[in-house]
């Protein structure tokens, strides 16, 4: 099965900084590369996704690269903001019967310092 | 948050008993999903649904069970519970189309 691997575990920055999270996984099969964060006590939400036939995608102060050769993507965010601090997860997706079966990453704990 | 809810929120309860977790959505979404999250190991899927009745299992599915006989619900059962399944439990349901989940606000579960 698919295998993910997250880093860091945990990112600490200050206000304005930028912030860089790497994910690499092992199953070629995948082409589907979401994101969630997790604010603390609060549920996943996605924040921004990448299809394999996409190398780069972005969306305001975030965005995604993928490098299919590698196995690996990366989310960025520019000038962070206190209201970024969360754990972000990563995922790979291997298509099954018409969706997507996403196998995560164990998360960054992203604290950024007013 | 998509309506999709969790029943209960809370529960604790002794080793050995049986144990039922509910996931409600009213999305009509085809996928639903069981995710375990643990410090440290990120969110583990359990099981997952592709319609009714029709459901597979995850990367940690030893020692839980399913049941999804309407397109708005999915049920988690731990027959046993074990002081290892103490954990937080995510249902997630996704349409099929743009493929994002969307998680119910969870239960957090301690077996004493």
């Amino acid at each position: 099965g698919e295998n993910v691997e997250q880093h860091p575990s945990t990112l600490s920055v200050q206000e304005g900084d930028s912030a860089v999270i790497k994910c690499t996984y092992s199953d070629s099969a995948s082409n589907y590369f979401p994101w969630y964060k997790q604010e603390l006590g609060k549920r996943p939400q996605l924040i921004i996704d990448i299809r394999s036939n996409v190398g780069e995608k972005k969306d305001q102060r975030i965005a995604v690269t993928l490098n299919k050769t590698a196995k690996h993507f990366s989310l960025h965010i520019t000038e962070t903001q206190p209201e970024d601090s969360a754990v972000y997860f990563c995922a790979a997706s291997p298509a099954s019967g018409g969706s997507y079966i996403p196998t995560f990453g164990r998360g960054t704990s992203l604290i950024v310092h007013p | 948050d998509a309506g999709i809810t969790q029943s209960p929120r809370h529960k604790v309860t002794e080793t050995g008993t049986p144990v039922t977790l509910r996931c409600h959505q009213t999305e009509n979404h085809r996928y639903m999903y069981w995710y375990r999250q643990d410090p440290g190991h990120g969110l583990r899927l359990i099981h997952y649904s592709y319609g009714v009745k029709d459901t597979d299992k995850g990367e940690v599915s030893d020692g839980y069970s399913v049941s999804r006989s309407k397109t708005e619900d999915f049920l988690l059962t731990l027959e046993s519970a074990t002081s290892s399944q103490t954990s937080v439990y995510f249902c997630a349901s996704e349409g099929g189309f743009s493929y994002e989940q969307y998680f119910g606000p969870g239960t957090r579960l301690t077996v004493t």
